[in-house]
């Protein structure tokens, strides 16, 4: 089973809204990731959990805040966005025995 | 700089007509390369992870191989249900640890008609 899940597949929000994107694995993996994805574009990296510590940070801005609760649970929280991030978020998991990275669904955020 | 560049952009086929789709790349150390299947709204589906040069892999009418320099996706007798995007996507030893970003090609739109 390569299974992750992303809640929710939909969010739309106002530039003052607080809200957050939840992933989740069951496959024991112990690295998790978060994409964003713009129409048309691939994938790119926004942060790496390993062991539940953040180990990668692509200079994104601080609206972005990732959380990673457990080993099987990471999190974005999101604040006074832009409407330039509306985008396709992606979490991904990997295991430490083989390089793959297994995506979720993604969340599709629209900002207003 | 890590590059990875996917020929062609778009490419349509008719349904059987069999074609292969281009990833070069030019990094510094190449801990793996992947192929994903992108369909429009969704995340990347796992198609293959290549590691050396000469190895091949297949999944139904697909079957995926490597050079040093690049990779081919060969599509034999597609259907309309492989229409898609093809993402590749390189990890190199940059850094040193299991884990790290992948480098992403532009991908390639592939179209399928009946």
């Amino acid at each position: 089973d390569t299974e992750v899940t992303q809640t929710p597949k939909h969010l739309v929000m106002g530039m003052t809204n607080k809200k957050s994107l939840k992933c989740e694995q069951h496959m024991g993996h112990r690295a998790m990731y978060w994409y964003k994805q713009k129409a048309k574009k691939p994938p790119e990296l926004m942060f790496v959990y390993s062991y539940e510590k953040l180990s990668i940070n692509e200079s994104v801005p601080s609206r972005f805040s990732p959380e990673c609760p457990n080993s099987s649970l990471l999190n974005l929280h999101l604040h006074a966005l832009q409407p330039e991030d509306s985008a396709l978020y992606l979490c991904a998991s990997q295991s430490g025995f083989q390089e793959t990275q297994y995506f979720g669904p993604g969340t599709r955020l629209l900002v207003l | 700089e890590d590059q990875v560049t996917q020929s062609p952009e778009a490419l349509r086929l008719q349904e059987g007509e069999s074609s292969s789709l281009n990833c070069s790349y030019t990094v510094s150390g190449l801990r793996g390369l992947f192929w994903y299947r992108q369909d429009p709204g969704k995340g990347p589906e796992f198609l293959f992870t290549l590691y050396s040069a000469g190895e091949e892999k297949e999944k139904e009418r697909l079957k995926a191989t490597l050079t040093k320099k690049e990779s081919f996706l060969h599509i034999t007798a597609p259907k309309p249900e492989d229409s898609a995007t093809y993402l590749c996507a390189v990890r190199t030893n940059a850094g040193g640890t299991s884990y790290g970003k992948l480098t992403f090609g532009q991908g390639t739109i592939l179209t399928v008609h009946p």
